[in-house]
């Protein structure tokens, strides 16, 4: 099945720096790639998706490269906000008929410094 | 719409209780998961569902029971009550955008049960 690896497992910035995710799947049939936010003691949250068809999407300060070949694929955050401080979840679809099931990876803490 | 309803938000259990974790969705959506979540672990798909009477194991099914009688409601089941499924338990929906489309609308979480086994 799919595997997914997230990293860093933390990180901390100072607020107005940049933040990068990365993670790293295996299936390479995988067509689907979204990020969730959760705060802590909340549901996560879609905040940006990706399909294999597209190598980058920009959502205001949130963007999300993805390289096929190399099997990765990556979250920016711009500008950061100590209100963007949560764990943020990378996964990726299963291929062919599982595409509606998702594979998570570990999860990022971020913490955004004032 | 209330989205994805999960009742209870808490629950104590001792080993070997029972307990079923409900789920009701009114954005009918055909498509119903349910994860669970430890510390430092992500998500881990347990059970799913792609319509009403159709259900399939996930990741980590062992423990667990589900049905689908109706399009709204996906309940989890544990029998027997084992301290490895403390964990926090999120079911969600999706649908499928189109009888063409090959591509599930985005995952519609629920607010979670934390279920601690003593």
């Amino acid at each position: 099945g799919e595997n997914v690896e997230q990293h860093p497992s933390t990180l901390s910035v100072q607020e107005g720096d940049s933040a990068v995710i990365k993670c790293t799947y295996s299936d390479s049939a995988s067509n689907y790639f979204p990020w969730y936010k959760q705060e802590l003691g909340k549901r996560p949250q879609l905040i940006i998706d990706i399909r294999s068809n597209v190598g980058e999407k920009k959502d205001q300060r949130i963007a999300v490269t993805l390289n096929k070949t190399a099997k990765h694929f990556s979250l920016h955050i711009t500008e950061t906000q100590p209100e963007d401080s949560a764990v943020y979840f990378c996964a990726a679809s299963g291929s062919g008929g599982s595409n509606y099931k998702l594979t998570f990876g570990k999860g990022t803490l971020l913490t955004v410094n004032p | 719409n209330a989205g994805v309803t999960q009742t209870p938000k808490f629950r104590i259990l001792k080993i070997g209780q029972s307990m079923t974790l409900q789920c009701t969705q009114d954005m009918n959506h055909n498509y119903m998961y349910w994860y669970r979540q430890d510390p430092g672990m992500g998500l881990k798909l347990i059970y799913y569902s792609v319509g009403a009477g159709i259900t399939d194991k996930g990741e980590v099914p062992n423990g667990y029971n589900v049905s689908r009688s109706t399009t709204e409601d996906f309940p989890l089941r544990l029998e027997l009550a084992a301290p490895s499924q403390t964990s926090v338990y999120f079911c969600a929906s999706s649908y499928r955008r189109g009888p063409g489309s090959s591509y599930n609308s985005p995952l519609h979480f629920g607010n979670g049960t934390r279920l601690t086994v003593t």
